[in-house]
């Protein structure tokens, strides 16, 4: 079946500092990757997406790329802020009917000023 | 345009008490889903639908029912709620599926706790 790896948290970090989370995936056939973001007390909202290899997606100054050599779609952002304090999930969809998704078991994010 | 909406958002049950957590979302989604969000595990999916009158079983579907009786509206009941059910629960709809990304839209989220 499907699964996905997130690095366990929390990170903490301070603020304008450089940010990887890493995901890796297991999937059968081309997978659609995301990643959610959670913030307290809130429903998850997507913050990006790629649906093929090489892809790029980004949003909001985070950036991830579709890796199929390595099963891997890794969370980056250049210099995090304060407001960026949140848990991200990483997901994938197989595309099948349902379109279900599976998620990683989230990343705590802190960033301190 | 509300989006998804949960009621309600908070809950304390008594073990073998029973209750009905109401998702309704206002986009003419077709596809909704339940999930259970606990620590370190993520989202696991309960159960979902693809359209009005269907649901399916997700990955831990066990001590629920679901029922989607009008589009917009998707139903989770626990019959005889048990301690191992509290839990954050999240409801989402997404309008399709297909090669591609269909984004899930959720809800804030229902905090139940069984006691």
């Amino acid at each position: 079946g499907n699964s996905v790896t997130q690095m366990e948290g929390p990170v903490t970090l301070s603020e304008e500092a450089f940010l990887t989370i890493n995901c890796t995936y297991t999937a059968t056939g081309y997978p659609s990757l995301f990643w959610y973001v959670q913030y307290p007390g809130e429903g998850l909202q997507l913050l990006l997406k790629a649906t093929k290899a090489d892809d790029k997606g980004s949003n909001k100054g985070f950036e991830a790329t579709y890796r199929k050599e390595t099963t891997s779609f890794h969370l980056e952002k250049g210099s995090v802020q304060v407001s960026d304090s949140a848990v991200y999930f990483c997901a994938l969809s197989d595309d099948l009917a349902g379109n279900m998704l599976t998620f990683g078991g989230g990343t705590r994010l802190m960033v301190k000023p | 345009n509300a989006g998804v909406t949960q009621t309600p958002k908070f809950r304390v049950l008594k073990t073998g008490q029973s209750m009905t957590l109401l998702c309704a979302q206002d986009m003419n989604h077709e596809y909704m889903y339940w999930y259970r969000q606990d620590p370190g595990m993520g989202l696991r999916l309960i159960h979902y639908s693809v359209g009005e009158g269907t649901t399916a079983k997700g990955e831990v579907p066990d001590g629920y029912n679901v029922s989607r009786l009008k589009k917009q509206n998707f139903l989770l009941g626990l019959e005889s709620a048990a301690p191992s059910q509290t839990s954050v629960y999240f409801c989402a709809s997404t309008s399709g599926w297909g090669v591609g990304s269909y984004e899930q839209y959720f809800g804030p989220g229902t905090r139940l706790t069984v006691t």
